[in-house]
Order: structure tokens, then C-alpha cells, then sequence
């Protein structure tokens, strides 16, 4: 069935350097993917998205890879600030607009 | 601040009760969505409105309803509550429905169930 999952639980880096979150999506006809950042007491909030037709996009200090080979959808911050943690979300879009997310990835930012 | 606004913030009730949660989606927003986040099941999708129309259901049981109203204010309603039904509820809204439009999440509703 459909589901989106992330590899690791728990990410801790130290302030600076780059972070990868990564991905695992089982639905190959997904064609829209996003990654939403949560604090804690707050909603998800939209952080970049990705369409299948594309394998690489860029944000403001945020990079989303996308590989379809593999299935594989991974998410850089570059420069990792204090600010960036939270817990991490990838979400896969249906046609209808329903988001199906992955159980989050802890990103914790060490000084 | 994401423009989409939930009320009551916390909801604590009895076992049995019934609830309604109110969505008020961003100003010009025609999708609204609601989302159930507890600790063993992550964010599940539960129903999306469209223009005051039921676009998908989710993983809503049967217990829960939802609707879309003409000013595109929405309401969940959960009744026969039951223990398992403590989480976070959030809305989220979007300009119309489709991939590629993103989704902007309200602060959520907190239920406790006791």
C-alpha cells in the first residue's frame, strides 16, 4: 500500500555544518512530493516541494533530492542554524490534494 | 502565523462525549483538509473539502464527520469519543485542490480524552 517513512528517527548535528534528512516513498506514481518542518506546539509548515519530473530543487539554504530510481526523496540544510530544529516531515501528494506523510525525522542542532 | 486559525486551542472531555473542532482557512483558501497527528500513527489524512464539497476521505472512522460551510469554514466533528481519539487535530488550507498547491497548516486543536 502507500506509505512514506524516513530512515532515521533521530538526527543530531553541530551548528554549521550541513544536514541530510532522507526519505523512502513505496508509491512510484506519486508525482508531487513536499517537506514540512514542525516545532514544537506548532503546525507542519511548508518548507520546499518537489514534482517527479524534476530531480533537484533548491531553496533558500534548503536543497530537496529526488531520485525515482530508488524511490528516495532526501532533504539539505546547509549551514544548520539553532532554529532549524524540529521534527522533519516528507509527504507525498495525491492527486486530490491529501497529504500522506512519513513518521518525521528529529533534527536537533547542537551548539 | 499561517493565516489558517483552529479553535478551541485544548479540548479536554470524557469518554463518550462528542466535539466539534473549528477550521477557519486562509482568506481566498477553497481547500480545507484536516489532519489527525498522535504519537503511534504520525499525521494521517482524515477528509478534504473542497468549496464546501467532500473532495477524499482518509483514515476517518465513522465517528467523525466533517463539513465545509459557505463562508469556507469548517467544522470535525468527533462523536462517542474514546480514549484513542487523544491527539492533535490540525486544518490546513490550500487556493484550490491538486497537487503542487501547498498546504497551510492551522496551529491544530489539542484533544484529551480522559
Amino acid at each position: 500500500g502507500e506509505s512514506v517513512g524516513l530512515h532515521l528517527p533521530t538526527l543530531s548535528v553541530q551548528e554549521g555544518d550541513n544536514s541530510i534528512i532522507n526519505c523512502a516513498y513505496s508509491n512510484s506514481a506519486s508525482d508531487y512530493f513536499i517537506w514540512y518542518k514542525q516545532e514544537s506546539g506548532k503546525g507542519p509548515q511548508f518548507i520546499i516541494d518537489i514534482r517527479s519530473n524534476m530531480d533537484k530543487r533548491q531553496g533558500q539554504r534548503v536543497t530537496v533530492l529526488l531520485n525515482k530510481t530508488v524511490k528516495h526523496l532526501s532533504l539539505q540544510i546547509a549551514a544548520t542554524q539553532p532554529g532549524d530544529s524540529a521534527v522533519y516531515f516528507c509527504a507525498e501528494g495525491g492527486n486530490t490534494g491529501k497529504l500522506i506523510f512519513g513518521q518525521g525525522t528529529t533534527l536537533q542542532v547542537k551548539p | 502565523d499561517s493565516g489558517v486559525t483552529q479553535t478551541p486551542k485544548h479540548l479536554i472531555t470524557a469518554t463518550g462525549q462528542r466535539v466539534t473542532l473549528r477550521c477557519s482557512p486562509r482568506s481566498g483558501d477553497l481547500s480545507v483538509y484536516w489532519y489527525q497527528q498522535s504519537l503511534d500513527q504520525g499525521l494521517q489524512f482524515l477528509i478534504h473539502y473542497y468549496n464546501g464539497e467532500e473532495r477524499a476521505k482518509g483514515n476517518i472512522l465513522e465517528r467523525f464527520s466533517a463539513q465545509q460551510f459557505p463562508d469556507l469554514h469548517s467544522e470535525l466533528n468527533l462523536s462517542s469519543l474514546e480514549l484513542g481519539d487523544s491527539a492533535l487535530y490540525f486544518c490546513a488550507s490550500s487556493v484550490t485542490t491538486g497537487n503542487g498547491y501547498e498546504q497551510y497548516f492551522g496551529p491544530g486543536t489539542r484533544l484529551t480524552v480522559t
